[in-house]
C-alpha cells in the first residue's frame, strides 16, 4: 500500500457521460499528478499539481480538466467521454524526489 | 523535446538467467531515475531508483547502473523468478519542476 488512494476503483459509464475521478495523496505529500494507462500501453502523463497550483501540463484533453482542493486531494473531470477514453488513470503523490502511485481508476466507456 | 527510450519492448528468459532492460535520455539536467514494475491491472512499484551522484545502485538481485556523459541509464535482474514477470518502466525527474518523463516500458517474462 502506497498510502495514495483512488475512489472509484471501477466506473463504467456510456459515451458523452460526464465522470469525476478522485485522489488523496500520501500524508504531508504536496504534489499530485495524473497519468492515463490505455491497455497494453505506457504511462502518459496527464498534469501535475503543488499545493493547489497547476505546476504542469502533459497530454490533457480539453475534454478533461482537474484541480487540487485546500485539502490536497485531487480531482480529474472527464468529459464528453468518447470509448477511446477507457483506460486505467493512475494518481501519484510526490515526497522528495520519489513518485508513489495510487492504485488506480478503471473507467470503461461503452 | 524531453524524451526517455527504453530498450526491449519485450524480453523472455528462462529462470536463473539474467536480464537487462536500457533507457536513454535526452535532457542531460535529468538527475533522478526510477525504476517500476507494474504487474497486470495494479499500480507501479517503484522497485530502484538512482540518483545522478551515483554510478551503481544495488538491491539484493536488483541493481541500476547510471552512464550520465552517455545519457544511460540500465536495470539489471540476476537470478530471475517466475514473479519477475511483469511490466517495468523507467523515468527521468530532475528538480527544476519534478516532471517524470516515463520510458514506453518493457515486457518481462520469466519462463519455469
Amino acid at each position: 500500500d502506497s498510502g495514495v488512494t483512488q475512489t472509484p476503483k471501477h466506473l463504467i459509464t456510456a459515451t458523452g457521460q460526464r465522470v469525476t475521478l478522485r485522489c488523496s495523496p500520501r500524508s504531508g505529500d504536496l504534489s499530485v499528478y495524473w497519468y492515463q494507462q490505455s491497455l497494453d500501453q505506457g504511462l502518459q502523463f496527464l498534469i501535475q499539481y503543488y499545493n493547489g497550483e497547476e505546476r504542469a501540463k502533459g497530454n490533457i484533453l480539453e475534454r478533461f480538466s482537474a484541480q487540487q482542493f485546500p485539502d490536497l486531494h485531487s480531482e480529474l473531470n472527464l468529459s464528453s467521454l468518447e470509448l477511446g477514453d477507457s483506460a486505467l488513470y493512475f494518481c501519484a503523490s510526490r515526497a522528495g524526489d520519489t513518485q508513489y502511485f495510487g492504485p488506480g481508476t478503471r473507467l470503461t466507456v461503452l | 523535446g524531453e524524451n526517455v527510450e527504453q530498450h526491449p519492448s519485450t524480453l523472455s528468459v528462462q529462470e536463473g538467467d539474467s536480464a537487462v532492460i536500457k533507457c536513454t535520455y535526452s535532457d542531460s539536467a535529468s538527475n533522478y531515475f526510477p525504476w517500476y514494475k507494474q504487474e497486470l491491472g495494479k499500480r507501479p512499484q517503484l522497485i530502484i531508483d538512482i540518483r545522478s551522484n551515483v554510478g551503481e545502485k544495488k538491491d539484493q538481485r536488483i541493481a541500476v547502473t547510471l552512464n550520465k556523459t552517455a545519457k544511460h541509464f540500465s536495470l539489471h535482474i540476476t537470478e530471475t523468478q517466475p514473479e519477475d514477470s511483469a511490466v517495468y518502466f523507467c523515468a527521468a525527474s530532475k528538480r527544476e519542476d519534478y516532471k517524470y518523463i516515463f520510458g514506453t516500458g518493457t515486457r518481462l517474462k520469466v519462463l519455469a
